[in-house]
């Protein structure tokens, strides 16, 4: 299984809202990453776990709140966000670094939100 | 820290012709990883081709090759027979190979158009 799972596929919330996104993967990979995506730019990284802990915070608003309860699974938590968060949030994994000999990034196929 | 730059935002082929988009990065490490990712209309990032720095054959993947010019910080993907199914953004993205060396650096992106 060479997938990675994000569900919803589609979310709109308003600003006072409490969501969650849910990222899943199976190929035993202990690095998981979320991305945010505008159109028509690259990922831009928001954060990274590594053997479910949080590795990199790239300066994220504490409105997005990053949870990895196990080595599968990896949730984002959404609270009072606003209309400029609307984007496509990726989720990705990978082999951790000690893995050669390639340790590209799988992503999954991303779950597009709209903040009303 | 490293950068990555795709200077060709767009880019239009014929069909069946061949087409390469260049990607500069800049970096003071001797070992990392670069990749070349396609996310087509539905968005999905897909791994197209990958090199490791410290081999010097380039990397070919089917109709897909890389020429990898390490000295000059040059990657740059040629597609040979495009098809139809080739028209996507392409990415071409840095990871580092040290210890910390979790997160990606990507370029800002090339639209590639296939003309029938």
């Amino acid at each position: 299984d060479t997938e990675v799972t994000q569900t919803p596929k589609h979310l709109v919330m308003g600003m006072t809202n409490k969501k969650s996104l849910k990222c899943e993967q199976h190929m035993g990979h202990r690095a998981m990453y979320w991305y945010k995506q505008k159109a028509k730019k690259p990922p831009e990284l928001m954060f990274v776990y590594s053997y479910e802990k949080l590795s990199i915070n790239e300066s994220v608003p504490s409105r997005f709140s990053p949870e990895c309860p196990n080595s599968s699974l990896l949730n984002l938590h959404l609270h009072a966000l606003q209309p400029e968060d609307s984007a496509l949030y990726l989720c990705a994994s990978s082999q951790y670094r000690d893995f050669p000999p390639y340790n590209e990034q799988f992503f999954g196929p991303g779950t597009r939100l709209t903040v009303l | 820290a490293q950068t990555v730059t795709q200077s060709q935002p767009e880019m239009s082929v014929q069909e069946a012709e061949t087409v390469t988009l260049s990607c500069t990065y800049d970096t003071s490490e001797s070992d990392y990883y670069l990749f070349w990712y396609k996310q087509p209309p539905s968005r999905q990032m897909i791994l197209v081709i990958r090199q490791e720095a410290y081999k010097q054959q380039n990397a070919t993947e089917n109709r897909f090759s890389v020429n990898f010019q390490k000295a000059a910080k040059s990657f740059s993907l040629k597609i040979s027979d495009s098809q139809l199914g080739d028209a996507a953004m392409y990415f071409c993205a840095y990871r580092s190979e040290d210890f910390y060396g979790q997160n990606f650096v990507f370029g800002p992106g090339t639209r590639l158009s296939v003309l029938p």
